[in-house]
């Protein structure tokens, strides 16, 4: 089936990392997907992983990809209150056809002084 | 700025009404999605066109229907608008018929808030 799940909330202070978590279901997924949601605005497309990769790194983030535990991870560094936002994982099944991203619920990360 | 442009911004409506939204992709670009973002459902796959035909349809109500246009610009109608169809509508673009890789980029959204 297609599912994505995330824990919905995450409060960090300033300067420490965050790690924002999901799970996926499709093991068919080739890509796998973090965006970035600001209040009223649209989707930003942070980073995305190709499955044949564990790890990929774009100056403070890092996303870790578990295959066999279809768990993905997105660790941000030194976060920033300009980092607050809701932060989706997302998935492209071969069972849509890689036609459609799934999407998980969000994560809504607050970060404090 | 992703490219894609989503107009209007904001929508206020009522009950019963019909709307269109539009959006242009990227320059380039041959497909269009339409995603639905609602609080008690999240981001939904509505349809997607690739240059111009009708290519994948997911959780979109037969009230709604959407097209790709030969200048590429695709258009959702919402009719019989009901207060659950308050979201806000995003429209994704890519050169490719699928959406993989590096083109999944969206618009900025049309908020339709029905009342």
């Amino acid at each position: 089936g297609e599912d994505v799940e995330q824990s919905l909330f995450l409060s960090v202070r300033e300067g420490d990392s965050s790690v924002i978590n999901c799970t996926y279901t499709d093991s068919s997924s080739t890509y796998l997907y973090w965006y970035k949601q600001e209040p009223g605005a649209g989707l930003q497309l942070l980073t995305y992983i190709f499955s044949n990769m564990d790890m990929k790194q774009d100056q403070r983030l890092t996303v870790l990809l578990n295959k066999k535990d279809k768990h993905l991870s997105l660790r941000i560094a030194d976060t920033q209150t300009g980092d607050s936002a809701i932060y989706f994982c997302a998935e492209i099944p071969l069972s849509g056809g890689y036609n459609k991203l799934i999407f998980g619920a969000g994560t809504r990360l607050a970060v404090h002084p | 700025d992703s490219g894609v442009t989503q107009t209007p911004k904001h929508l206020i409506t009522a009950t019963g009404q019909r709307v269109t939204l539009r959006c242009s992709p990227r320059s380039g670009d041959l497909s269009v999605y339409w995603y639905q973002q609602s609080l008690d459902q999240g981001l939904q796959f509505l349809i997607q066109y690739y240059n111009g035909e009708e290519r994948a349809k997911g959780n979109i109500l037969e009230r709604f229907s959407a097209q790709q246009f030969p200048d590429l610009h695709s258009e959702l109608n919402l009719s019989s608008l009901e207060l659950g169809d308050s979201a806000l509508y995003f429209c994704a673009s890519s050169p490719q018929p699928g959406q993989g890789g590096t083109e999944a980029f969206f618009g900025q959204g049309t908020r339709l808030t029905v009342v």
